[in-house]
């Protein structure tokens, strides 16, 4: 089945604690990228990839790190977490191509709800 | 920021109403518009991708229009069912960037 899989789904942590929330697809899609759901502020991007060793800032980058060595991964880094992070994350991944097929569609995972105390 | 706005809100409508949403955006350096169906506690998962003026996609009971000249798209649902509850979410996506609008939460009431 093709899907894009985050764990872990529910975290509690503490300030300052690093913590890793994985992403991996397996659509060999080229595009992938991270969100935060936060209540009244919709859906705001933190990092996208456009392809292996290729990311770049989004709109709300600050405190997150990503990597992308290899196609199928990209997780996603806080360093030293704080309390305003605590929201919900969506990573989701799309191939690019041509958009007249209907591409850059994306295909999102289940959600990981992090809270920081 | 590339504000992508929703409208309404929030909606509540009897079930076999008609119903029609709004997603205004900048309509410069337009690439394309997407619509996601976002149920409570699953992930949101696409509708339809629109790229050009005049754009029309249709899914059953669903369909979408674009116009890129003034910046809108409306989406329709005709004959709501109660299985049609959701928040419905526009993204504008430059090309690399989306930028998601705050989604218009419908419930059909039966």
């Amino acid at each position: 089945e093709a899907q894009v899989t985050q764990n872990p789904r529910y975290l509690i942590t503490v300030t300052g604690k690093k913590l890793t929330v994985t992403c991996s697809q397996n659509m060999n899609h080229e595009y992938m990228s991270w969100y935060r759901q936060d209540p009244g502020l919709g859906l705001r991007q933190i990092y996208y990839s456009m392809n292996v060793e290729v990311t770049d800032k989004g709109d709300v980058p600050e405190g997150y790190k990503v990597s992308r060595k290899e196609k199928r991964n990209f997780p996603l880094i806080l360093e030293s977490p704080s309390p305003n992070q605590t929201s919900l994350y969506f990573c989701a991944s799309s191939h690019p191509g041509q958009m007249s097929s209907g591409a850059n569609v994306l295909t999102f995972g289940a959600g990981s709800r992090l809270t920081v105390l | 920021i590339l504000n992508v706005e929703q409208s309404p809100q929030s909606l509540h409508v009897q079930e076999g109403d008609s119903t029609n949403f709004t997603c205004s955006f900048p309509s410069s350096n337009f690439y394309a518009l997407h619509w996601y169906r976002w149920e409570t506690a699953k992930s949101p998962e696409a509708l339809f991708v629109m790229t050009l003026n005049g754009d029309e996609k249709k899914k059953g009971r669903i369909s979408a229009t674009l116009n890129t000249k003034e910046g809108y798209s409306y989406l329709y649902i005709k004959g709501s069912q109660p299985e049609d509850s959701a928040t419905y979410l526009c993204a504008r996506n430059t090309g690399n960037q989306f930028y998601f609008g705050t989604g218009t939460s419908l419930t059909v009431i039966p």
